[in-house]
């Protein structure tokens, strides 16, 4: 597609409750990245994809979260058992490729998620 | 861990002044990028930086990468009221095997008509 898409674009669950969110990247992109970003804060890294391989799983806050891609496109990201504190914007993002003159990386709208 | 320094925290300014804000590190990084991103919206690539020294504009928009690779500024000329949102920069490094991004906590803009 034309830029990056997020799905859904808000979400409403109850305490406990699984959640998943897609990220569809711009077509082409090998590299895959996922943000959260609370209210009022700045964007913390969770964790990117190059290819369907996750070099880096770092920033993922624990291990009720997890992600997942396949075809090099379509990722998903997937929080267990979610809590309050998992309330945020979680932003999507695609490179052509990770290092170097074409990683400059473009966002989605992001998914909106509140617990409740 | 590695840290991006971004500052000012906000900034309230009369329309048609200029503005600066910058972003500063102990790392070394390979890339700077620039973002502006507005109330319900995901962020949105301003400029990016590749070379150490390189300066680059985009219209009233002047960003440059720092000589030491460890700090990157972004200037806006003439501000204008829809340049109001939140800035973040960005800088890219590389760990081991893999490439990490880390952003800024942001410059808040708001400018006065």
């Amino acid at each position: 597609g034309a830029g990056v898409s997020q799905s859904p674009s808000n979400k409403v669950t109850e305490k406990g409750k699984d959640v998943e969110l897609r990220c569809d990247p711009i077509s082409g992109h090998t590299a895959l990245y996922w943000y959260r970003q609370r209210l009022g804060q700045g964007l913390e890294f969770l964790i990117y994809f190059q290819g369907n391989s996750a070099p880096d799983k770092s920033g993922l806050p624990s291990d009720r979260f997890s992600a997942e891609r396949t075809g090099e496109s379509v990722s998903t990201l997937t929080i267990q058992r979610t809590q309050q504190e998992d309330s945020a914007v979680y932003l999507c993002a695609s490179s052509l490729v990770v290092y170097g003159p074409g990683n400059t990386i473009y966002f989605g709208e992001g998914s909106w998620l509140t617990v409740v | 861990g590695q840290q991006l320094n971004q500052s000012p925290q906000s900034m309230f300014i009369q329309e048609g002044e200029d503005v600066s804000m910058n972003c500063t590190s102990s790392s070394i990084f390979n890339t700077w990028l620039w973002y502006k991103q507005e109330p319900g919206e995901g962020p949105v690539l301003l400029i990016a930086l590749y070379k150490a020294g390189e300066l680059t504009s985009n219209g009233r928009l002047t960003a440059q990468f720092g000589i030491t690779r460890k700090d990157s500024f972004l200037n806006i000329s003439a501000s204008i009221p829809s340049d109001v949102g939140i800035y973040f920069c960005a800088g890219q490094l590389r760990m081991d095997s893999s490439y990490k991004l880390i952003f800024g906590s942001g410059t808040r803009l708001l400018v006065r008509p």
